[in-house]
């Protein structure tokens, strides 16, 4: 059964820090790799995603993906205190697969 | 341009009941993917369809079933609503599925089942 793990937190992290968020997968095979962001009641908005190892940055965000650790992170530079959610890291294996698999989330609280 | 557009936003119904649930993807994207959020077990794959076909299909009872018409639209239906179908449901399009890109999610319906 495919597996996504992430720390359910919650991370607090001071205004202005950089925020850490980390995932670990369980099937070798996936090929694609997803940050969404979810506010309470809210529904998940994309902020990442990225396909091949190494780094993606988009503004204050950078995605890192090591496939042969089986880990993804996602980097929040410059803290904001909007940027208190629940940050869920998603994985698809592509082709014949059963959708998106999830982590179950990491609630990050940005102290001001 | 308009993201997916989820009706109704919430409903509530009874045991025993059905429903049928409705999702418009964003202009041009073919697939069309479903997913239940549930505090306990947090956001479960349901099915995925593309040019009116399931092409993947989740861990869920039979109850649960969907199809797509020609212009992308999708419906899902639950039959035999039970008490732990309660749960938000949430729809997701990307150009042509299988992660190749990544899927936008609607706002949801949040059903409530008495």
């Amino acid at each position: 059964q495919k597996e996504v793990e992430q720390n359910s937190g919650p991370l607090s992290v001071p205004e202005g820090a950089i925020a850490s968020l980390n995932c670990t997968y369980s099937d070798r095979g996936s090929q694609s790799f997803f940050w969404y962001r979810q506010y309470s009641g809210k529904s998940p908005e994309l902020i990442m995603f990225i396909y091949s190892n190494g780094d993606k940055e988009d503004g204050r965000f950078t995605a890192q993906l090591n496939k042969a650790s089986q880990y993804v992170s996602l980097l929040i530079r410059d803290s904001q205190p909007s940027d208190s959610a629940t940050y869920l890291c998603a994985v698809h294996s592509g082709g014949g697969a059963d959708g998106l698999t999830f982590g179950k989330g990491t609630h990050l609280i940005i102290q001001p | 341009k308009a993201g997916v557009t989820q009706t109704p936003r919430y409903l509530i119904k009874t045991r025993g009941q059905q429903v049928t649930l409705s999702c418009s993807p964003i202009s041009g994207h073919r697939s069309v993917s479903w997913y239940q959020q549930t505090p306990g077990q947090g956001l479960q794959f349901l099915f995925e369809y593309f040019s009116e076909t399931q092409r993947n299909k989740g861990n869920f009872p039979g109850r649960f079933s969907g199809r797509q018409f020609s212009n992308s639209r999708s419906e899902m239906n639950v039959s035999t609503l039970e008490l732990g179908d309660s749960a938000l449901y949430l729809c997701a399009s990307s150009l042509t599925g299988q992660g190749l890109q990544p899927q936008h999610f609607g706002d949801g319906t949040r059903l409530s089942i008495l």
